[in-house]
């Protein structure tokens, strides 16, 4: 049982340079989210959607961009990466609101 | 918009010994979930304890437990005998009940605190 699936773990870009992280759910998930989680701090909502076609932004969009062609795969993209962008990517899922989230390991990118 | 806050940066706890994090929220809804999240340095987000607001009896899980005051819109964590393993961070989350409008199931977190264990 895989769960959620975040790819790359790790990844160092240039600034300017563009990438997607993928997240992918094997769990039947209706509502996938994207957190960033930078240095000592709690974790905000970039972008969330609650079934395929469907998506919407969340706290800190700004430089991202998602999508939701199939239930299971909500990748994002960060176009023209900047140093503020440095953080910890957290993808996660659950089938409604009233139930467990799942989290995956984590994406920790790093923009230089 | 719900906050949540989390007052204390760090905390320490001599092994075996109990230790209390605390953690406030604002929110105008009156169906809602608290819960604790633990983040070891793998950065991996577990679930340690979850409490639905429509339940007055607090949620216990072995060793942690919670002490929720609703009109209060406190909710803090206790955790007894603490285990070397329990050195982390610690995310208070809320999350609306409701499915609908805005809310769809998004997690609110606070700032964190980070617990040391002392041997």
């Amino acid at each position: 049982n895989a769960g959620v699936t975040q790819t790359p773990k790790f990844r160092i870009l240039k600034i300017g340079q563009s990438m997607t992280l993928q997240c992918a759910q094997d769990m039947n998930h209706n509502y996938m989210y994207w957190y960033r989680q930078d240095p000592g701090m709690g974790l905000k909502l970039i972008y969330y959607s609650v079934g395929a076609g469907i998506t919407d932004k969340g706290e800190v969009p700004n430089g991202y961009n998602v999508s939701r062609s199939t239930t299971e795969d909500f990748p994002l993209r960060l176009e023209l990466a900047a140093p503020s962008q440095t953080s910890v990517y957290f993808c996660a899922s659950t089938w409604d609101s009233g139930n467990t989230i799942y989290f995956g390991e984590g994406s920790w990118l790093t923009v230089v | 918009a719900q906050t949540v806050t989390q007052s204390q940066p760090e905390m320490s706890v001599q092994e075996a010994e109990t230790v209390t994090l605390s953690c406030t929220y604002d929110t105008s809804e009156s169906d809602y979930y608290l819960f604790w999240y633990k983040q070891p340095p793998s950065r991996q987000m577990i679930l340690v304890i979850r409490q639905e607001a429509y339940k007055q009896q607090n949620a216990t899980e072995n060793r942690f437990s919670v002490n929720f005051q609703k009109a209060a819109k406190s909710f803090s964590l206790k955790i007894s005998d603490s285990q070397l393993g329990d050195a982390a961070m610690y995310f208070c989350a809320y999350r609306s009940e409701n499915a609908g409008g805005t809310s769809y199931g998004k997690l609110t977190f606070g700032q964190g605190t980070i617990l040391t264990v002392h041997p």
